[in-house]
């Protein structure tokens, strides 16, 4: 089956840098995507990565190793509005979307 | 531009009874979506549409019906309502429409739907 694991949940201190890593399981690949979910809000999109190496957008950077099936998110300097879930979604063989359940990340100040 | 735009925002819906959620979009994208979302799991596809006039099965299809007679709209059907089908529904869009895209998709603000 396919499978796409990412930790539940992540706590951070506002400023600094957290790591949200994704590690997955899929019947081809044509490319991850990140997107971020606030509380009652839709997913919007963050990265696609679909060649090794690392994706920079100025906070936030997204990493793929496609012979490791992983890839992470890097947030850094965090600031409150970052408090949201993280999606991992891998476009598999037929073109379609598995997504993984996300991952909550709290900011303490 | 207002994107994609869902309807209603929630709705208290009694079991067997039918329901249409709507999905209009303006961006003249070609692919739409059909997700639901409940606690602890990913989003999955219910049903998806790859240009006006065809539609395909996700991964979770039973029960629900869909139809694309135009571009901007991609109506979701439950004919009969079961309790399972309590969660929110988000409809998506993307530009591609081949079927073999990698375009990103949208998400319209989603339908929190509670069958009793």
């Amino acid at each position: 089956g396919q499978n796409i694991d990412q930790p539940t949940e992540m706590t951070a201190t506002e400023g600094a840098i957290v790591q949200i890593n994704c590690t997955y399981q899929t019947s081809g690949f044509n490319g991850l995507f990140w997107y971020q979910q606030h509380a009652g809000e839709a997913p919007t999109f963050l990265s696609y990565n679909v060649l090794d190496g690392l994706e920079e957008k100025g906070r936030f950077s997204s990493f793929l190793s496609r012979s490791k099936g992983y890839s992470y998110l890097l947030l850094k300097e965090l600031q409150m509005k970052d408090s949201a879930s993280y999606l991992c979604a891998v476009l598999d063989s037929n073109y379609q979307l598995i997504w993984g359940a996300g991952t909550k990340l709290i900011i303490k100040p | 531009t207002a994107g994609i735009t869902q309807a209603p925002t929630s709705q208290i819906l009694a079991a067997g009874r039918s329901m249409t959620l709507r999905c209009t979009q303006d961006m003249r994208h070609n692919a739409m979506y059909w997700y639901r979302q409940d606690l602890g799991l990913g989003l999955r596809l219910i049903h998806y549409s790859n240009t006006a006039g065809t539609t395909g099965k996700g991964e979770v299809p039973d029960g629900y019906s869909v139809s694309r007679a135009n571009t901007d709209d991609f109506p979701l059907t439950l004919a009969s309502a079961v309790p399972s089908q309590t969660s929110v529904y988000f409809c998506a869009s993307s530009d591609g429409g081949s079927g073999r895209s990698t375009d990103t998709q949208y998400f319209g603000p989603g339908t929190r739907l509670t069958v009793l």
